[in-house]
C-alpha cells in the first residue's frame, strides 16, 4: 500500500526558504502519471492547495504563491520536494503531500501524508 | 478563482441522528468535480466523496454527496461516534484547486 512521508526543518527563519520533501514508498513515483501535490493548513484554519507536478516534471502552481514556489521531482529517490522562498509568519502551517486517486489532471487527493508542522519564526 | 462556501460553521448533533453539510460554489464547478473530506484533530484530510456523488475505496454507504447546480450536499444518514470531526469541500474542476473552510460536527 502506497504511503506518503514528508520530511525537512520544523523551523525556519523569516525572509528564508522553506525546503520538504515528499518520500513516496509502496510504489513508484513514475509508475503512473499521478499529478503529485503539496497542501498547506495553517493552525486552525482550513486547506489551501499548492501546488502539483506531474511526475514527468511539469508543474502547475497556486497563483497566490506562484512567485515563491517551485516543486521538484527525484524519480530516482521516489521523492518530490517543495520549496517556497521569502517565508513570513503567514506561512507557518502543516504542510502535507498528497497523490490523487486517478492519474487524471481532475482528481482529488486520496492518499496524504502524515504532514509535517513548519514554524516560520526568528 | 472559485470560493467555496460551507455552512454551517458548526453542527451540534447526536449519535444517530442525520448530519447535513452544505457546499456552495462560487460559480460552476466543471463536471461535477467536487469532494469531501473528514478530517480528525493531528490527522490528514481523508477523502470521503469524489465527483460530488461517488464514494472514495473503503468509505461506509452512510457518507453520500448530492449536487444542485452550484449546491453541495454531504449527508451522513446516522453519525456514529468516530463520524465528529470537521470536513471540508474541494473543487478540482478549475485551477486553483480550492477548498471551503469547514464545517464542524460535533456531539450535542
Amino acid at each position: 500500500q502506497m504511503q506518503l512521508q514528508e520530511s525537512g526543518p520544523g523551523l525556519v527563519k523569516p525572509s528564508e526558504t522553506l525546503s520538504l520533501t515528499c518520500t513516496v514508498s509502496g510504489g513508484s513515483i513514475s509508475s503512473r502519471s499521478y499529478y503529485w501535490g503539496w497542501i498547506r493548513q495553517p493552525p486552525g484554519k482550513g486547506l489551501e492547495w499548492i501546488g502539483s507536478i506531474y511526475y514527468s516534471g511539469n508543474t502547475y502552481y497556486n497563483p497566490s504563491l506562484k512567485s515563491r514556489v517551485t516543486i521538484s521531482v527525484d524519480t530516482s529517490k521516489n521523492q518530490f520536494s517543495l520549496k517556497l522562498s521569502s517565508v513570513t509568519a503567514a506561512d507557518t502551517a502543516v504542510y502535507y503531500c498528497a497523490r490523487p486517486y486517478s492519474s487524471s489532471w481532475y482528481s482529488a487527493f486520496d492518499i496524504w501524508g502524515q504532514g509535517t508542522m513548519v514554524t516560520v519564526s526568528s | 478563482e472559485i470560493v467555496l462556501t460551507q455552512s454551517p460553521g458548526t453542527l451540534s448533533l447526536s449519535p444517530g441522528e442525520r448530519a447535513t453539510l452544505s457546499c456552495r460554489a462560487s460559480q460552476s464547478v466543471s463536471s461535477s468535480y467536487l469532494a469531501w473530506y473528514q478530517q480528525k484533530p493531528g490527522q490528514a484530510p481523508r477523502l470521503l466523496i469524489y465527483g460530488a456523488s461517488s464514494r472514495a475505496t473503503g468509505i461506509p454507504d452512510r457518507f453520500s454527496g448530492s449536487e444542485s447546480g452550484t449546491d453541495f450536499t454531504l449527508t451522513i444518514s446516522r453519525l456514529e461516534p468516530e463520524d465528529f470531526a470537521v470536513y471540508y469541500c474541494q473543487q478540482y474542476g478549475s485551477s486553483p484547486w480550492t477548498f471551503g473552510q469547514g464545517t464542524k460536527v460535533e456531539i450535542k
